[in-house]
């Protein structure tokens, strides 16, 4: 059974700070991974998405990683924004196959 | 592109009474559609899996009686809670693939249900 750990739970830096959010998961049979971001009580808004294939992914300030034989990947952000202030999701699977997710990384930004 | 809404934002019903929850596709067609729910602080967790046109793949654990799913067309699936108790008070997301086959689930904005 697949089960998906982030760390840490919670994070918070000063602004411009680069910082770097871990996601492990436990087969490493997967067909993709995918990094979400959610706001408080909202859905969710999917940030980068790394085929089983490939190795990273960048959109603009944002990198992601993707070890798949150690089970890893991690979400690089750079110069920190307090409008990067929300909780990421990090998730395996993909398809037409069922999405498996961590608990996320709730992440605060100070001014 | 790839809209998904869901109907209604937030919903607030008495214990023992059913809700409908709607899931579409707005700028495409939807093969396959999932359900999830998500309590506080707590990750996602997979109920349902819904091909248009089939009955609904539900995951262990979930009450297929109690949850119902109905995917009748490519654009819309429901989701209704029968017989709501306190304990069904969640947030339920929904995502969908489009026929097309790309490696992305489009999510929904999440539906607030809580059960009084």
């Amino acid at each position: 059974k697949q089960e998906v750990t982030q760390i840490p739970a919670a994070l918070s830096v000063p602004e411009g700070e680069n910082l770097v959010l871990n996601c492990s998961f436990t087969d490493s049979a997967i067909y993709n991974l995918q990094w979400f971001r959610q706001d408080p009580g909202k859905g969710l808004t999917s940030l980068l998405l790394i085929q089983s294939s490939q190795r990273e992914q960048t959109s603009g300030r944002l990198n992601a990683s993707l070890d798949k034989s150690s089970g890893r990947s991690t979400l690089y952000i750079a110069a920190s924004q307090p409008g990067d202030s929300a909780t990421y999701l990090c998730a395996v699977g993909g398809g037409s196959e069922k999405l498996v997710f961590g608990k996320g990384t709730k992440l605060t930004v100070n001014p | 592109g790839a809209v998904v809404s869901q109907h209604p934002s937030w919903v607030i019903c008495k214990s023992g009474t059913s809700v409908k929850i709607e899931c579409r596709s707005l700028d495409f067609q939807a093969t396959t559609m999932f359900w999830y729910r998500q309590f506080p602080k707590q990750s996602l967790m997979l109920m349902a899996t819904s091909n248009e046109g089939s009955k609904a793949t539900y995951e262990q654990g979930v009450e297929k009686d109690k949850f119902l799913i109905n995917h009748a067309s490519l654009t819309l699936s429901t989701l209704t809670v029968t017989s709501a108790h306190p304990e069904d008070s969640s947030f339920y997301i929904c995502s969908a693939t489009s026929w097309r086959g790309t490696d992305t689930q489009y999510f929904g904005p999440g539906t607030r249900l809580t059960v009084l």
